[in-house]
């Protein structure tokens, strides 16, 4: 059975850091690309970024509103990856959730639960 | 970035009658070079995380009950859900995959009327 699970999250202060991991199994890691996604509370989803396999090159990219703050990676030896989340701000509270994909061009297919992230003072 | 927008925002449709949600796309889904359109769409139920009904705009993801269909290609695809259920009752969102960035549509809410 294919299984995401997000661990990590919790409150942080405006202007920290905090990382995420996105546990996985059920599959051969190492043939799929990673995405995070978030959800606000109350409002609807937004993409963060996706890191592509070894044979990509780990290849990342992010949206506009995390890039130069988020970094992911991926340990294919562990089959986890990670969001490292730097200069938070109170607008990156929300659910955070990873998600697996084929690789570029695919769809997502599968999520895993989400984990909450609070920015705030 | 391509801009998605649904409509209609919430509807309610007695069980066992047919909800319809729409979605348009600012730019054209279509990858000529396949003929597949780069659109998903994901169900979100209450209190859970979203969960993949339909990849390619029309393909059924494995274990999604066959009331649930999608259709269109370019820049316009329906979602239906035929003899809607209770268990249908969540909160709809197409997503293109055609471009970085990933977008979504706001999100439709479907209730039992």
């Amino acid at each position: 059975e294919v299984q995401l699970a997000e661990s990590g999250g919790g409150l942080v202060q405006p202007g920290r850091s905090l990382r995420l991991s996105c546990t996985t199994s059920g599959f051969n890691f190492g043939d799929y690309a990673i995405s995070w996604f978030r959800q606000a509370p109350g409002k609807g989803l937004e993409w963060v970024g996706l890191i592509a396999t070894k044979t990509y090159s780990e290849t990342t990219v992010y949206a506009a509103s995390v890039s130069g703050r988020f970094t992911i990676s991926r340990d294919d030896s562990r089959t986890v990856a990670n969001l490292q989340m730097n200069s938070l701000q109170t607008e990156d509270t929300a659910i955070y959730y990873c998600t697996r994909v084929k690789g570029s061009g695919w769809p997502v297919d599968y999520w895993g639960q989400g984990t909450l992230v609070t920015v705030s003072s | 970035d391509i801009v998605m927008t649904q409509s209609p925002d919430s509807l309610a449709v007695p069980l066992g009658e047919r909800a319809t949600i729409n979605c348009k796309s600012s730019q054209s889904l279509l990858y000529s070079l396949n003929n597949k359109n780069y659109l998903v769409w994901h169900q979100q139920k209450p209190g859970q995380p979203p969960k993949v009904l339909i990849s390619w705009a029309s393909s059924r993801e494995f274990g999604v009950p066959d009331r649930f269909s999608g259709s269109g290609s370019g820049t316009d695809f329906n979602l239906t859900i035929s003899n809607l259920q209770a268990e249908d009752v969540a909160v709809y969102y197409c997503q293109q995959y055609y471009g970085i960035p990933w977008t979504f549509g706001q999100g439709t809410k479907v209730e039992i009327k």
